[in-house]
């Protein structure tokens, strides 16, 4: 069964640092997702994309935070400079159709710790 | 804003006792309600949902009912057993977005 795939499944870094965390979504889908998941709290969205460009993002994805689709399969998220509240797991997701008439499928996730 | 609650946030049951679970939400325009599962540490995972042109929908154990009036809909497992231990998220969709809304989630041990 195709999956989402995520890279890497924990990273460590110093506060200030830039982290980019990978992503490989299912190859037929078209939505792209990442949310996020501190430890014992509810899972939170971040930002979808589609078609090349942004469709939404939450209050949470501020400047420090960016997207690409660099060629056909892999799907990043960029923090620029993290912050200690960075600290959190990574989900990303993807979806055939729109969120509301498709499932959408989540990686393993990655966990990132900012010390 | 768009809000999701759900109860309760722990949930101790007995082997083939049910569990339900409980959730409100407030954007009119959602239209689809899936329920996570997720194991300590890993993905959630995808065990039913349910669009707003339905009411009930049944998968073996696993139920889910919603009430478009009320806002709100459920989560039922019957026959539990110790493997469907984990947190359970139920989510909706935010109005006409491609984003979900998560509640804050369901510990359910069930004790053999």
């Amino acid at each position: 069964e195709p999956e989402v795939t995520q890279t890497p499944s924990h990273q460590v870094t110093q506060m200030g640092q830039e982290v980019i965390l990978r992503c490989v979504p299912i190859s037929n889908h078209l939505y792209f997702y990442w949310y996020r998941q501190i430890l014992g709290q509810k899972v939170e969205f971040l930002v979808s994309f589609y078609n090349n460009e942004i469709s939404e993002k939450s209050e949470i994805f501020d400047d420090q935070f960016s997207v690409e689709r660099p060629d056909g399969s892999n799907f990043t998220l960029k923090i620029r400079s993290t912050k200690l509240e960075d600290s959190a797991m990574y989900f990303c997701a993807s979806s055939v159709n729109r969120v509301a008439t498709g499932e959408l499928f989540f990686g393993e996730g990655s966990r990132l710790t900012v010390l | 804003g768009e809000n999701v609650e759900q109860h309760p946030s722990t949930l101790s049951v007995q082997e083939g006792d049910s569990a339900v679970i409980k959730c409100t939400y407030s954007d009119s325009a959602s239209n689809y309600f899936p329920w996570y599962k997720q194991e300590l540490g890993k993905r959630p995972q995808l065990i039913i949902d349910i669009r707003s042109n339905v009411g009930e929908k049944k998968d073996q154990r696993i139920a889910v009912t919603l009430n478009k009036t009320a806002k709100h809909f459920s989560l039922h497992i019957t026959e539990t057993q110790p493997e469907d231990s984990a947190v359970y998220f139920c989510a909706a969709s935010a109005g006409h977005t491609d984003k979900l809304i998560f509640g804050t989630g369901t510990r359910l041990q069930v004790f053999p």
